[in-house]
């Protein structure tokens, strides 16, 4: 079966520019959940959203937003782009409603370049 | 914030030897995940191991975990070239829907 789809791979923004990333799914899998990775930061997670709710929400400005519809993909958007945002935006799904023991399928993420 | 540790922070080794990273998190958890990940690309599940469970194996992999230290290991058997690349804890903690709090992450490279 296809694997989570993030699009696009990679993406050339300017400062204050906004930007939005698409997530899809793994079918069947109603929780989507969006990480920030960077050198000095690592891992970082920005949210979680299942069947179209948010349901957590990570320590990261308002500017950084994001949204389920109803066939399960996601979008995340960055308005007022800063240089600080460029990083590997991960997506990752889950069949469970809790993290209760399958682990997650992460998509290949969408590398921002803020110039 | 970073709810995990990993030590050590980059690991050389020959083919063929065993690489063993360490995990250490600060919280009550409901499980604990090891993920890989090549050059900056998307993370790979590699095994999860649940919070009543003490040491569980996936091919060339072994991880226990040890609730008391509030840690966890990843051993990586007869190492390949193809094992090259970063490993992540991350932990699923209780109460908090699908969320993941990773570690910094080890570094290993294999060399041929």
């Amino acid at each position: 079966k296809a694997g989570v789809t993030q699009t696009p791979r990679y993406l050339i923004k300017t400062r204050g520019q906004q930007v939005t990333l698409s997530c899809s799914p793994i079918s069947g899998h109603r929780s989507v959940s969006w990480y920030q990775q960077t050198p000095g930061q690592g891992l970082q997670f920005l949210f979680e959203y299942f069947s179209e709710t948010q349901r957590n929400k990570g320590n990261f400005p308002g500017r950084f937003s994001g949204r389920q519809f109803s066939n399960s993909r996601s979008e995340m958007n960055v308005s007022t782009l800063e240089l600080g945002d460029s990083a590997l935006y991960l997506c990752a799904s889950s069949r469970l409603t809790t993290g209760l023991g399958y682990g997650y399928t992460f998509g290949s993420g969408t590398r921002l370049t803020v110039v | 914030s970073q709810q995990g540790e990993e030590d050590p922070q980059a690991l050389s080794i020959q083919e063929g030897e065993n690489a063993t990273m360490n995990c250490s998190y600060k919280t009550s958890i409901n499980n604990l995940q090891w993920y890989r990940q090549n050059s900056g690309r998307g993370l790979v599940h590699l095994i999860l191991i649940r919070s009543n469970e003490r040491e569980k194996h996936s091919g060339r992999l072994r991880v226990t975990l040890d609730t008391s230290k509030k840690s966890s290991s990843l051993l990586i058997t007869a190492s390949r070239a193809a094992d090259t690349a970063s490993y992540f804890c991350a932990t699923d903690i209780k109460a908090a829907g699908n969320k993941l709090t990773f570690g910094g992450g080890t570094r290993v490279l294999v060399k041929p």
